[in-house]
């Protein structure tokens, strides 16, 4: 597998559910990010990764908990979440957060998220 | 407020002809931007960048230009083709030092055959 891979694609779950989004990178980068994107609104940070620390939370709900085990992997645990949090759930990487301007973040395919 | 603004939601084009796309920012700390291309059911793809020290930066059928004057910058495909229909987003980064990027909303672009 090379760039960045999300699994699983679609998901759709009940407000009581607990499920986990998987991201996995093989580029050798070392920070990784999630975003959100909801209909017709731009991408939203959510959640930065550099060397396994988090580095920045953009004020996200407690019910969604972030876990970056490696510089590889990198999840988004969710519980007890809203139907207004359907949306498209983008992870990326980057070479380091702080890398410079130029550092180029790759992007994996989404995990299309419906909560009902 | 949005920082990075994409005003047309939509833009339709003719093979071969030139699809202009549009983006303005009110950030003025921002100092290099990018164009990324997503097609569906795909995550959006690096496509072309420029610093805020040049006003044109090109990649063969793609070039970005940027005002800095008037903080806008378009991208410009020529000729287009049908699969450059995507929607392409803006970019922007480097406010205060950061590196964290900010998207403008989207543009569809369809190039008809």
């Amino acid at each position: 597998e090379t760039g960045v891979t999300q699994t699983p694609r679609h998901l759709v779950m009940g407000m009581t559910n607990k499920k986990s989004l998987k991201c996995e990178q093989h580029l050798g980068h070392n920070a990784m990010y999630w975003y959100k994107q909801s209909a017709k609104k731009p991408l939203e940070l959510m959640f930065v990764y550099n060397f396994k620390e988090q580095t920045e939370n953009n004020s996200v709900p407690s019910r969604f908990s972030p876990e970056c085990p490696n510089s590889s992997h990198l999840f988004l645990h969710l519980h007890t979440l809203q139907p207004e949090d359907s949306a498209l759930y983008l992870c990326a990487s980057s070479p380091a957060e702080w890398g410079g301007l130029t550092d180029t973040q790759y992007f994996g395919p989404g995990t299309r998220l419906t909560v009902l | 407020d949005q920082q990075v603004k994409q005003n047309s939601p939509s833009l339709s084009v003719q093979e071969g002809r030139i699809s202009i796309l549009n983006c303005d920012y009110t950030n003025s700390m921002f100092d290099y931007f990018l164009w990324y291309k997503k097609y569906p059911a795909e995550g959006p793809t690096f496509l072309i960048s420029i610093s805020s020290i040049k006003d044109k930066n090109e990649d063969g059928r793609f070039t970005v230009f940027l005002n800095k004057s008037a903080k806008h910058l378009s991208l410009h495909i020529v000729p287009s083709q049908p699969g450059d229909s995507a929607v392409y987003f803006c970019a922007a980064k480097g406010q205060g030092g950061s590196e964290k990027l900010v998207f403008g909303k989207g543009t569809k672009l369809t190039v008809n055959p």
